[in-house]
């Protein structure tokens, strides 16, 4: 069976460019959750997304936002980037809502120049 | 609001020596409780959980016991090895709480062979 998979492994993106950033779940797997790890500041959840829909969201700006397609696969998209949004972002799949917990992808390291 | 604090790392044990990583929480649910831990260049891997108090969760010779009376999880293995070495990330859920997870900050181990 397939992990949860991310696109592109790695990016760099300049100051005030858009970063769009892929994630494909589980087989069977309906929800879909970003993280962002900062260097220094752990883990931080940023969208969760159940059934095409935006269910819950974290402590971030607007510029922040993604959606789920048909097929449960999600995007993340970030505008106006800026130095600090340097991380890895990464994917998590789940079914029953994350009751047995996630699956994570390997994630992907945005860098912003 | 709900919380997880973990001991600091990094921690540096010998080969087969035992290993603690402590973890409590603070929830205003009924949470379940999970183990990550993520291998360098890596996403994170679930390590284990446990849904109830006094369930305990174990794998690959690590086990974490779910004890509400002293809203605690901590980690445990008998004797690690140098493949062990990575960051251990204690979290947990509070289903119909916004399906997302809470980390702590996570505990490096180290282990010299």
């Amino acid at each position: 069976e397939a992990g949860v998979t991310q696109s592109p492994t790695h990016l760099i993106k300049t100051r005030g460019q858009q970063a769009t950033l892929r994630c494909s779940p589980i087989s069977g797997h309906t929800s879909v959750y970003w993280y962002q790890q900062a260097l220094g500041l752990g883990l931080q959840f940023l969208l969760w997304y159940d059934e095409g829909e935006e269910r819950n969201r974290g402590n971030f700006p607007p510029r922040f936002s993604g959606r789920q397609f048909p097929n449960y696969s999600s995007e993340l998209n970030v505008n106006a980037l800026e130095l600090e949004d340097s991380a890895l972002y990464l994917c998590a799949s789940s079914n029953e809502q994350g009751r047995h917990g996630y699956t994570f992808g390997s994630g992907t390291r945005l860098t912003v120049v | 609001g709900n919380s997880v604090t973990q001991m600091e790392g990094p921690v540096t044990l010998s080969e087969e020596a035992f290993l603690t990583i402590n973890c409590t929480y603070t929830a205003t649910g009924y949470p379940s409780l999970f183990w990550y831990v993520q291998y360098p260049g890596e996403g994170l891997q679930l390590l284990l959980k446990a849904t109830k108090a006094d369930d305990k969760g174990s794998n690959k010779g690590f086990e974490a016991t779910y004890r509400k009376e002293t809203t605690s999880f901590h980690l445990e293995k008998g004797s690690v090895q140098v493949s062990d070495s990575a960051v251990y990330f204690c979290a947990l859920m509070i289903y119909n709480q916004g399906g997302k997870l809470i980390f702590g900050q996570g505990t490096e181990l180290s282990v010299k062979p």
